[in-house]
């Protein structure tokens, strides 16, 4: 049973740089979801897909995020000129139908100089 | 707006002691609540789940949780402490549109030898 998978796990870059991270969801489940984790909080929702749709963004989400599901299969979640502010883990997780039992990746952790 | 509240941020407890992690929650409709777990360099797992039937949930590695409407409550308890369970455990609540799960800030626990 293949679980949900995360890449890069690790990125560094410097502010004002774009970054994209991709998360493969377990193939049967049909609802995607990111988050972003900073140190000593829980997850914060960011946005989620029902197939291919992009059903919700939370108003953490600003102009300089975009997240895509082409085809209802992987997504990407792109940071467009990056800052400090943006370092944090960002975790996928997908599910079949509501919400329900999230399958979360390992997270990809982006840190911004 | 959906939210919980985990009081205490670390608790620290020997092994074979009870465990008792607490979670509070608010919600304008009758909630689905969970308990996740993570356990360092891994993502989160769910532990268990209360949907609205019994009010007492069992869940894995012996963990189980209290649904107490009156106290808006849903505390984790465990008889015994296993020095396995040292890890960060988190209580959530799905959106009232059963849309996404809203995470509380998490609680490290410690198990002391």
């Amino acid at each position: 049973d293949t679980g949900v998978s995360q890449n890069p796990r690790h990125k560094i870059t410097k502010r004002g740089q774009n970054v994209t991270f991709r998360c493969d969801p377990i193939s049967e489940h049909n609802r995607l979801y990111w988050y972003r984790q900073t140190l000593g909080q829980g997850p914060e929702f960011l946005t989620y897909f029902q197939n291919e749709a992009q059903l919700e963004k939370s108003r953490l989400l600003s102009d300089r995020f975009s997240a895509e599901r082409p085809k209802g299969s992987f997504s990407t979640l792109e940071i467009q000129r990056t800052e400090q502010g943006d370092s944090a883990m960002y975790l996928c997780a997908s599910s079949f139908g509501g919400p329900g039992e999230l399958f979360f990746g390992e997270g990809s952790r982006l840190t911004v100089l | 707006a959906q939210s919980v509240t985990q009081l205490g941020s670390h608790v620290s407890v020997s092994e074979g002691a009870l465990v008792l992690l607490r979670c509070n929650y608010s919600s304008s409709v009758p909630p689905y609540l969970f308990w996740y777990v993570q356990y360092p360099n891994q993502g989160l797992q769910l532990l268990l789940k209360y949907t609205s039937a019994a009010t007492l949930v069992k869940g894995i590695n012996g963990f189980e949780a209290e649904f107490k409407k009156s106290e808006t409550s849903f505390h984790l308890t465990k008889p015994s402490a296993h020095m396995s369970d040292a890890a960060e455990y988190f209580c959530a609540v799905e959106g009232e549109y059963g849309n996404k799960l809203v995470f509380g800030a998490g609680t490290i626990l410690r198990v002391k030898s």
